[in-house]
């Protein structure tokens, strides 16, 4: 069973398309993330959502918006494509308990390109 | 401001053991991580330190110093599938699960 999935694993796009990536996760986790990979292989935060709710919002341009229909589904909508886009974006999820350690589960990735 | 430095690439021969030094600078300290990713796939977790002292974990290990501001992850006896990415990442805030991930660090393995 997959634990976070996304779709779609690969999208190409044009410049100036809207474009919107889902997030699944069935490990019952609270709160759940969007991160950014670039090509240098740096893992940045975008977002995080607890329980449907907005707690963390990085700098990130106000094209991304982040939607959260239950807390077992985080989706990414992007307006207005850019070349600077195209990175690849993670979704992942984890379970705060006092005392554990906070381990973060990550999604296999979509590898967005934008031509 | 936040600060993670990590070697970019090393190197290391199968069955050697290798080390991975990660110094960090965050406004907060809640934790730290270490993340394998291989080519193409999803960061894994590995390991978590919040205590100075070393936490053993089959062929890998980590170390924290808090007042030194550094870790390191230990890999023992190495094998090929090692190769991969090494990422440490600091969650800064007791408030949030927000990691600050550094650049990582590519480790190969050669036969």
């Amino acid at each position: 069973d997959t634990a976070v999935s996304q779709t779609p694993k690969y999208l190409v796009t044009q410049m100036g398309n809207d474009k919107s990536i889902k997030c699944e996760q069935n490990l019952g986790h609270d709160t759940m993330y969007w991160y950014k990979q670039d090509s240098k292989k740096f893992l940045k935060i975008m977002f995080s959502y607890n329980n449907k709710e907005l707690i963390i919002n990085e700098t990130v341009p106000n094209r991304f918006s982040p939607k959260s229909p239950d807390k077992a589904h985080l989706n990414l909508h992007i307006n207005s494509l850019e070349l600077g886009d195209s990175a690849v974006y993670f979704c992942a999820s984890s379970q705060e308990a006092s005392g554990r350690s906070y381990e973060q589960y990550f999604g296999p990735g979509t590898r967005l390109t934008v031509t | 401001g936040q600060n993670i430095d990590q070697p970019t690439e090393m190197t290391a021969t199968e069955g050697a053991i290798v080390q991975i030094n990660c110094t960090y600078q965050t406004s907060g300290f809640n934790g730290l991580f270490w993340y394998q990713q291989h080519a193409g796939e999803a960061p894994t977790f590995l390991s978590y330190n919040v205590l100075d002292g070393l936490e053993e974990k089959g062929r890998f290990s980590s170390f924290l110093s808090r007042s030194k501001g550094y870790s390191y992850l230990l890999l023992k006896e190495l094998q090929m599938k090692d190769s991969a990415s090494y990422l440490c990442a600091v969650r800064e805030s007791y408030n949030t699960d927000k990691l600050i991930f550094g650049t990582g660090t590519r480790l190969q393995v050669f036969p």
